[in-house]
């Protein structure tokens, strides 16, 4: 299967406390996204960041991309209660340019 | 703009029923998909559209049917309704980026 791995499966921190989950996959890649799942609704889009590119930022948000690694991490700075929710990882393969395949997510939790 | 919009938002059937799952979107995208999420797991690509008239199948297309005779339209049709298809499907469509924007979900339930 080509699908894309994310540890950890959960996580717990505090309040005020930064959050990274990482993703690998397997396959050569054009891009790799990130996404936010609320409890019971749908996936919201976080950041898009290219297969030539090795860093973006989005307000508290940083993602990292290696493609030697063939992995992905994505920071979350400054937590708060409202960043509770399961995040996924989807990438574009460079065999399909249409198709993303997924993560199993990391559902975080943050406590306050 | 609305977005994509799904309907119905919860849906129960029996084994062997059938039914539609509604998925429209206002933002013109060509490209439109139906995953599958079940517990524990990422999204399973059940069938996609790069346009009107144009469908193909993802990664767990067997036991469903789509269409798209519009840009806007895209339903999922499930033929024979069985417990393996006890999921919550969203509908999502992607932009020239390659953002996907998702619709609210529908959870079926097939007992």
């Amino acid at each position: 299967s080509q699908q894309g791995e994310e540890d950890p499966q959960a996580l717990s921190i505090q309040e005020g406390e930064n959050a990274t989950m990482n993703c690998s996959y397997k396959t050569s890649i054009n891009n790799l996204q990130w996404y936010r799942q609320n409890s019971g609704r749908g996936l919201v889009h976080l950041i898009l960041i290219r297969s030539n590119e090795r860093e973006k930022h989005s307000g508290r948000l940083r993602v990292t991309l290696d493609t030697s690694k063939k992995s992905s991490s994505l920071l979350i700075t400054a937590s708060r209660a409202a960043d509770t929710a399961s995040y996924f990882c989807a990438f574009g393969s460079m065999d399909s340019n249409y198709q993303l395949i997924w993560g199993a997510g990391t559902k975080l939790i943050i406590k306050p | 703009n609305a977005g994509v919009t799904q309907t119905p938002k919860f849906q129960v059937l029996k084994t062997g029923q059938s039914m539609t799952l509604q998925c429209a979107q206002d933002m013109n995208h060509e490209y439109m998909s139906w995953y599958r999420q079940d517990p524990g797991m990422g999204l399973r690509l059940i069938h996609y559209s790069v346009g009107a008239g144009i469908t193909d199948q993802g990664e767990v297309p067997n036991g469903y049917n789509v269409s798209r005779s519009t840009t806007e339209d895209f339903p999922l049709r499930l033929l024979s309704a069985a417990p393996s298809q006890t999921s919550v499907y969203f509908c999502a469509s992607r932009d020239f980026f390659g953002e996907q924007f998702f619709g609210p979900g529908t959870r079926l339930t097939v007992l």
